[in-house]
């Protein structure tokens, strides 16, 4: 079956700091996606990312970028240069097996505080 | 353009009691997700709507939870009656049919159930 781990409950930094959030998937789909979600405190969850297992180069996005390592199952997030309005819980997840790349399964969350 | 909107955002209600969440997903959008989060857990799939049909009701818990989509336009999740388990937050999520999508999926803040 999917599985999301995040192993960090909780992260604190100071602003401009580098931090790396991460996330260790199992699925058992040959081909399939790989997300994060951003929660900020106004509590919706907004998306960040998509990636196909097709295709094993790093993403950067500004002061985003993700590292996704096949070999280890992994999908990691670096966040440079922190802000504050970074603050949030960030989610990474997997499809459900099998179904596209909507119904998802979700780690826990790790939830990134970032001090001025 | 409107989000996707929740209501209630919180609701305290007590064990055996009736409690009916409703969510407007973004106009136009035909896939319509269920979601839940249990304190501190991950976010888990309770339901797919596509327009009205219910197209994978795997995740729902149990038969006191009842998901109907109106007409394909808005939904509402109604547990009856509630048990102290049923408590987190729910999230509604929509997104265009295939051939648009993206894969991104919209949320709404998610409504918060409080059953004491």
């Amino acid at each position: 079956a999917q599985k999301v781990t995040q192993a960090q409950t909780e992260i604190s930094v100071v602003e401009k700091e580098d931090v790396t959030l991460d996330c260790v998937y199992e699925t058992r789909d040959t081909t399939y996606y790989l997300f994060w979600y951003k929660q900020p405190p106004s509590g919706e969850l907004v998306f960040l990312i998509r990636r196909n297992s097709f295709d094993e180069q790093n993403e950067i996005s500004g002061r985003y970028s993700w590292n996704f390592q096949k070999s280890t199952s992994s999908f990691n997030f670096t966040i440079t240069a922190s802000q504050v309005v970074d603050s949030a819980v960030y989610f990474c997840a997997l499809p459900r097996q099998g179904t596209g790349f909507q119904k998802l399964v979700f780690g826990t969350g790790t939830r990134l505080l970032v001090s001025p | 353009e409107a989000g996707v909107t929740q209501f209630p955002s919180h609701s305290v209600i007590e064990k055996g009691q009736t409690v009916t969440l409703r969510c407007d997903p973004i106009s136009g959008h035909d896939n319509l997700y269920w979601y839940r989060r249990v304190m501190g857990k991950e976010i888990k799939f309770l339901l797919h709507f596509v327009k009205e049909s219910k197209q994978d009701e795997s995740g729902m818990p149990n038969n006191r939870f009842l998901a109907e989509r109106t007409g394909g336009t808005y939904s509402t999740l109604k547990v009856q009656p509630a048990e102290l388990e049923d408590s987190g937050v729910y999230f509604c999520a929509s997104s265009p049919l295939t051939g648009t999508n993206t894969g991104e999926l919209f949320f709404g803040e998610g409504s918060r159930l409080t059953v004491l």
